[in-house]
């Protein structure tokens, strides 16, 4: 079975610019969830997806949106970058219908640069 | 909103010692907890969870966790470290208890030497 997917790996861009980060979720999972994580703020919760809807949203500003397709794969767009934006980004999949205990799968996570 | 208080950022056992790893939650009702592990360069595995159903859970690899209401903690014990238990260690809660924003703390660094 394969696992959650990222792409791309690594990335660098500029300040000012926008960026948008795919997720692959396990085949099956409708619940797919973002995940920052720097050296300072630790891993933080970005906003979860189940079957196309925002179902849930942590604390960041509205240059960070989502959204999720019909095949559960999931994308998310960071615009007008800072350089306070550069960490690695996990997403992270599982069934979750009603259980939110369902184990979550983690990428290996999108690591971006800004510079 | 919940909370995980990991104390201590780097722990250092040697082989074969006791592994403990320390998180006290935050909440007036027994929430959903969580313990991860993340080796170098790879994203979160998750090592056990509690969800009320019994206050001590085993996990993967050899670790386990006993969820305390009146200390509100849920520590990671292994008895005995490995060399590859070297990896950073999560707790987590589910936010608020019953829902699907999972809430890290600020993660432990563990050491093994040889």
């Amino acid at each position: 079975k394969a696992g959650v997917t990222q792409t791309p790996r690594y990335l660098i861009k500029t300040r000012g610019q926008q960026v948008t980060l795919s997720c692959s979720p396990i085949s099956g999972h409708r619940s797919v969830s973002w995940y920052q994580q720097t050296p300072g703020q630790g891993l933080q919760f970005l906003f979860e997806y189940f079957s196309e809807t925002q179902r849930n949203k942590g604390n960041f500003p509205g240059r960070f949106s989502g959204r999720q397709f019909s095949n559960s794969r999931s994308e998310m767009n960071v615009s007008t970058l800072e350089l306070g934006d550069s960490a690695l980004y996990l997403c992270a999949s599982s069934f979750r219908g009603r259980d939110p205990t369902d184990t979550q799968y983690f990428g290996p996570g999108t690591r971006l640069t800004v510079l | 909103a919940q909370s995980v208080t990991q104390l201590g950022s780097h722990v250092s056992v040697s082989e074969g010692a006791l592994v403990l790893l320390r998180c006290n939650y935050s909440s007036s009702v027994p929430p959903y907890l969580f313990w991860y592990v993340q080796y170098p360069n790879q994203g979160l595995q998750l090592l056990l969870k509690y969800t009320s159903a019994a206050t001590l859970v085993k996990g993967i690899n050899g670790f386990e966790a006993e969820f305390k209401k009146s200390e509100t903690s849920f520590h990671l014990t292994k008895p005995s470290a490995h060399m590859s238990d070297a990896a950073e260690y999560f707790c987590a809660v589910s936010d608020p208890p019953g829902g699907f924003k999972t809430i890290f703390g600020a993660g432990t660094r563990l050491f093994v030497k040889a």
